[in-house]
């Protein structure tokens, strides 16, 4: 099945620098990448996601890479926020597979130093 | 428009108890995801879900867990014994089609064995 490997496990920045997380995954038929965002005792809220058939995708101060040659994908954040402080996870999803549903990596703690 | 709605939010237990977690997925949706979150710990993928089928239980424990998903009604994981070791985080996904395309977490079941 897929693995998901994600680093760092924790990220201390400070606010307005940047914060990349990466992941690497297994399976090579995986084609959906989606990045959540998990705060303190909630939800897990989606932020991004890229398909195998594009490089990279933009949404304000967030992107996400994807290298499918390599197997792996990044989150990129600029110009940091506290708000932005929160459990990263990424995912990886091979509809196709045998095993469905995301695989998560095992989540980056980003905190952001005022 | 209701997102995917978990209750209860908290569940206590003793040890040698049943313990059972429902979610209704967001209106429309017929695909439905279990995971499992540990304290300080990614998502871990437990089963899939379409109405009444279970697709993929791969990530579930073999003795004591089940899952369902009826025609009319919330997705049910039942825990049956539960043990310390069960206390966790139940998080259950929604889609509107099979992964590859954007799953709506709800809130989370806190479940506490003691």
């Amino acid at each position: 099945g897929e693995n998901v490997e994600q680093h760092p496990s924790t990220l201390s920045v400070q606010e307005g620098d940047s914060a990349v997380i990466k992941c690497t995954y297994s399976d090579s038929a995986s084609n959906y990448f989606p990045w959540y965002k998990q705060e303190l005792g909630k939800r897990p809220q989606l932020i991004i996601d890229i398909r195998s058939n594009v490089g990279e995708k933009k949404d304000q101060r967030i992107a996400v890479t994807l290298n499918k040659t390599a197997k792996h994908f990044s989150l990129h954040i600029t110009e940091t926020q506290p708000e932005d402080s929160a459990v990263y996870f990424c995912a990886a999803s091979n509809p196709g597979g045998g095993a469905d549903g995301l695989t998560f990596g095992k989540g980056t703690h980003l905190i952001i130093q005022p | 428009n209701a997102g995917v709605m978990q209750n209860p939010r908290h569940l206590v237990r003793r040890r040698g108890q049943e313990a059972r977690l429902r979610c209704s997925p967001v209106k429309g949706h017929s695909h439905v995801y279990w995971y499992r979150q540990l304290p300080e710990e990614g998502l871990k993928f437990m089963v899939y879900l379409q109405k009444e089928n279970i697709i993929d239980e791969s990530g579930m424990p073999k003795e004591r867990f089940s899952a369902e998903f009826p025609k009319e009604g919330p997705s049910i994981l039942r825990i049956q014994q539960v043990v310390r070791g069960d206390s966790a985080a139940y998080f259950c996904a929604s889609s509107a089609d099979r992964v590859g395309t954007e799953a709506f977490f709800g809130q989370g079941t806190r479940l506490t064995v003691v």
